[in-house]
């Protein structure tokens, strides 16, 4: 089945600063790609996502790029801020009702 | 709006005992439920999804069942609990049509002593 590999698993960027983090897949049927941030004892909440038929998509400060040939997405968040901090998780579906997450990244920012 | 509520918030129970965890939403009609389940400081595990009422997927295998008895309610349950059973459990849906995109519930924490 498909997996998705998610890096870094610990991020520390300085206040301002871009953020990145990259997700890859195996399967050349996935078709969507959310993005997810979790604050620590909370539930995940939907930032961004993007479908198969687009290679980039931005909401503010946050930009998703995809590359279908290499499999791999990823997501940029500008001028990070201190509530920024929290954990990000990437997933993968082929629309078939199953999602796979990314084992997911600690953002710290940090003023 | 659409509302998603899940219960119980917490639960603490012993190894052997049965569960049941609930999750209800209200304000959309026939959506697609899901269940994840998340360890500890741990990645989204899929384990059940439904797209109708009585009808229900097993994504994998933890020793847990679901079942959808009404179009807006889905359970979680198991008759013995395992410690490999602690953690986080998360409700989710999606729309019936064109519904690539989950929102999740506020969780279940559990933890089986």
């Amino acid at each position: 089945g498909e997996q998705v590999e998610q890096l870094p698993s610990i991020l520390r960027v300085q206040e301002g600063s871009s953020a990145s983090i990259n997700c890859s897949y195996e399967d050349s049927a996935s078709n969507y790609f959310p993005w997810y941030k979790q604050e620590p004892g909370e539930n995940p909440k939907l930032i961004i996502d993007i479908r198969s038929n687009m290679e980039r998509k931005q909401i503010q400060e946050l930009i998703v790029l995809l590359d279908k040939k290499a499999k791999r997405f990823s997501l940029h968040i500008t001028d990070t801020q201190p509530g920024d901090s929290a954990m990000y998780f990437c997933a993968a579906s082929t629309g078939n009702y199953k999602y796979v997450f990314g084992a997911g990244t600690r953002l710290k920012v940090i003023a | 709006a659409q509302t998603i509520h899940q219960w119980p918030v917490a639960e603490i129970k012993a190894v052997g005992s049965p569960l049941s965890l609930g999750c209800t939403i209200k304000g959309k009609s026939s959506p697609n439920l899901y269940w994840y389940w998340q360890a500890t400081g741990g990645t989204l595990q899929q384990l059940f999804y439904s797209i109708t009422v009585g009808q229900v997927e097993s994504v994998v295998q933890l020793n847990l069942s679901a079942s959808r008895p009404k179009d807006d309610q889905f359970i979680l349950s198991t008759e013995k609990l395992l410690l490999s059973h602690s953690g986080f459990y998360l409700c989710a849906w999606s729309l019936r049509t064109g519904g690539y995109e989950q929102y999740f519930g506020p969780g279940t924490r559990l933890t089986v002593l």
